[in-house]
């Protein structure tokens, strides 16, 4: 079966200082992966998603997140973070390229990012 | 719509009664998806509906949870006889077929 952890259930980072946030999926085939973001009272909004080719990529609001198949990892990092990236953070694998289909996406248990003045 | 929505934005109710929530997708999207957000589970999937058909109902916790989908458009997630670990937040999505999934902002259930 499909598993994602996120190791880290809290971290704490200054506001402008970078920011890395690990994940670790098992998958039996190839992996579609996605980091989504929650704010507080908000639905998940998609970051970034990773499916083939270049293993390095680009979402929104300045994330990107290499996936690393010899390390089943696909963390996601920010050069400098904002108060406003205060939220908490999923990383997800699912079957085909919506994450979707009769098994939806697994999600790991999330990651809350503290912001520190 | 602008994004997929969902109805009660939060809902209470007494153990043992029965609660609809309810899902509205983005127009066009043929996929629907629920999840369920707890603090002791995170996030599950529950079911999917390609249009009006679910095919795989076994993520559905209990068999007091049931859920369907009508014009492949608007669904509604059934839950009878509440019990108190039914609280959590319960999300939808909608998709493409093979395109991203769009969040609604949940519908908060708690079970008293």
């Amino acid at each position: 079966a499909q598993s994602v952890t996120q190791p880290d259930i809290h971290i704490t980072v200054s506001e402008g200082a970078s920011l890395e946030l690990r994940c670790n999926y098992s998958y039996g085939a190839t992996p579609y992966l996605f980091w989504y973001v929650q704010s507080p009272g908000q639905g998940l909004q998609l970051l970034l998603k990773y499916f083939s080719g270049d293993t390095l990529v680009q979402g929104i609001k300045g994330f990107e997140a290499e996936f690393k198949r010899s390390q089943s990892s696909f963390n996601l990092r920010k050069p400098s973070v904002h108060w406003s990236d205060a939220a908490e953070y999923f990383c997800a694998v699912g079957a085909g390229r919506s994450g979707g289909g009769a098994d939806g996406l697994t999600f790991g248990k999330g990651t809350h990012l503290i912001i520190q003045p | 719509g602008a994004g997929v929505s969902q109805s009660p934005s939060n809902k209470v109710t007494e153990k043992g009664k029965d609660v609809e929530l309810r899902c509205d997708p983005i127009s066009g999207h043929t996929a629907l998806y629920w999840y369920r957000q707890s603090l002791g589970q995170g996030l599950e999937f529950l079911i999917y509906f390609q249009g009006n058909s679910a095919p795989d109902k076994s993520g559905l916790p209990s068999d007091r949870f049931s859920a369907e989908r009508t014009g492949g458009s608007v669904s509604t997630l059934t839950i009878q006889r509440t019990q108190q670990e039914d609280s959590a937040v319960y999300l939808c999505a909608s998709s493409r077929p093979s395109g991203t999934q769009y969040f609604g902002p949940g519908t908060r259930l708690l079970v008293l």
